[in-house]
């Protein structure tokens, strides 16, 4: 069974405008992390924003911000204000305690912004 | 730049011959951890490495894959008789250990930092 789903292959959006990105997981570790990284078409992975699973609070990070919802098991990627830099893959991945530190992650999700 | 090196970043090679590939994690880290993204899909964990020690190589196939983090010098991921279905992208990760930022669910927590990723194209 898929432990990271992000349903959207593909999205177009309008610069300036905000970006919700999906992500659904399954665990039933009560530890666990929630991690999304950006792939620009040069190919590096970056990362941009962390929520453990028992913060209290959606963790933010400038333009980025994670909509964590704990009992439906998703953690959304939202990009307010989006900029044509953001095109790129963006990756949601899970960290559980018991899995060695492995990243299990989910297939992607191909963001393009249209000027 | 103190980043995470990897290199080459492309390599081509026939079937049959052996790539490898090489990562010197960030200044200060101790643990690194290789992934393969194959085209259109996400990474999936190979191996976890701490210097001279295999912590966990779940994820690598059993034949033809090995790797090392000897004690001086950068991981290295080696690929003997390499077959078509092994091209793919190779990115390592490390993250630093011991207490550092440590919290009680994971003793090295925070991002993985991760290198710019090595091409591999098997003819």
């Amino acid at each position: 069974a898929q432990k990271i789903t992000q349903t959207q292959p593909g999205m177009f959006v309008q610069e300036k405008e905000a970006v919700t990105l999906d992500c659904t997981y399954d665990t039933s570790d009560p530890s666990y992390g929630l991690f999304w990284y950006k792939q620009p078409s040069s190919g590096e992975m970056i990362f941009l924003i962390y929520q453990g699973s028992y913060d209290q609070q959606n963790a933010t990070e400038g333009r980025y911000s994670l909509n964590f919802q704990k009992a439906r098991k998703s953690a959304n990627l939202v990009i307010s204000a989006s900029q044509l830099g953001d095109s790129a893959m963006y990756f949601c991945a899970m960290r559980e305690s018991y899995s060695n530190y492995q990243l299990i992650w989910g297939a992607g999700t191909k963001l393009i912004i249209k000027p | 730049n103190a980043g995470v090196m990897q290199n080459p970043r492309h390599l081509v090679r026939r079937r049959g011959q052996e790539a490898r590939l090489r990562c010197s994690p960030m200044k200060g880290h101790s643990h690194v951890y290789w992934y393969r993204q194959l085209p259109e899909e996400g990474l999936k964990f190979m191996v976890y490495l701490q210097k001279e020690n295999i912590i966990d190589e779940s994820g690598m196939p059993k034949e033809r894959f090995s790797a090392e983090f000897p004690k001086e010098g950068p991981s290295i991921l080696r690929i003997q008789q390499v077959v078509r279905g092994d091209s793919a992208a190779y990115f390592c990760a490390s993250s630093p250990g011991g207490d550092n930022g440590a919290s009680r669910e994971f003793p090295n927590t925070g991002e993985l930092f991760f290198g710019e990723g090595s091409r591999l194209t098997v003819l």
